[in-house]
């Protein structure tokens, strides 16, 4: 079983809707989660970190719940620009990132 | 402020052939880890550099060697190429105790 994993996708939704991804965890010893997004072709970049206690960035929303070894993010009111691969991350220490295989977003005009 | 930087940006093997990749670190920042992306997975990670020793190791064979120079920049080694190491390679460099990487653009190989 891998450690980090993610629904592949693609996920295809129109201008303006919501969108949830999930993912789960299999390493109980997790410390720190994030969320990285990937443009096609180019090296994936922080989008947010992901706390137990729920954290907002405009837009988004990530969620964590340990209990669960769940991690959610949450996307209102998409935009053309948040067409991305959104990698789900997480460090079960020394700094050393475990990515998920990522979840392709097409946001359709 | 640059940010990461890795070079070359492309670069085509032959099977059995040697690679060096570079990357520079944000400056200030004093570790650098390595990944391999292959084409719609996501970044294994393959070892880190800190204070020019690697502090740890993915899943990688021997093959696969790495170094830090002082000025905290970093190379990465593949000997023996092999087709399945076609990827992109990514360098991420950090500041060591917190939690953020800053990825650099990659280096894509092909090993034909």
């Amino acid at each position: 079983r891998k450690e980090v994993e993610q629904d592949p996708g693609p996920f295809n939704v129109p201008e303006g809707a919501t969108v949830a991804f999930n993912c789960t965890y299999s390493n109980s010893a997790s410390q720190s989660f994030f969320w990285y997004r990937q443009d096609c072709r180019k090296e994936p970049k922080l989008l947010m970190s992901v706390y137990s206690s729920g954290n907002e960035d405009g837009r988004f929303t990530a969620q964590l719940n340990r209990a669960s070894q769940y991690i959610s993010l949450l996307i209102r009111d998409s935009k053309l620009s948040d067409s991305a691969t959104y990698l789900c991350v997480g460090d079960f220490g020394n700094e050393k990132l475990t990515f998920g295989t990522g979840t392709r977003l097409t946001i359709i005009p | 402020d640059a940010g990461v930087t890795q070079s070359p940006t492309h670069l085509i093997k032959t099977r059995g052939q040697q690679v060096t990749l570079r990357c520079s670190p944000k400056s200030g920042h004093d570790t650098v880890s390595w990944y391999q992306q292959a084409l719609g997975q996501g970044p294994q990670f393959i070892f880190q550099y800190y204070e020019e020793e690697e502090r740890q190791r993915g899943n990688f064979p021997d093959r696969f060697s790495g170094h830090q120079f002082p000025n905290y920049s970093s190379e990465l080694n593949v000997n023996a190429l092999l087709l399945g190491d076609s990827a992109l390679y990514l360098c991420a460099s950090s500041v060591t105790g917190q939690e953020t990487q800053y990825f650099g653009p990659g280096t894509r190989l092909l090993v034909l």
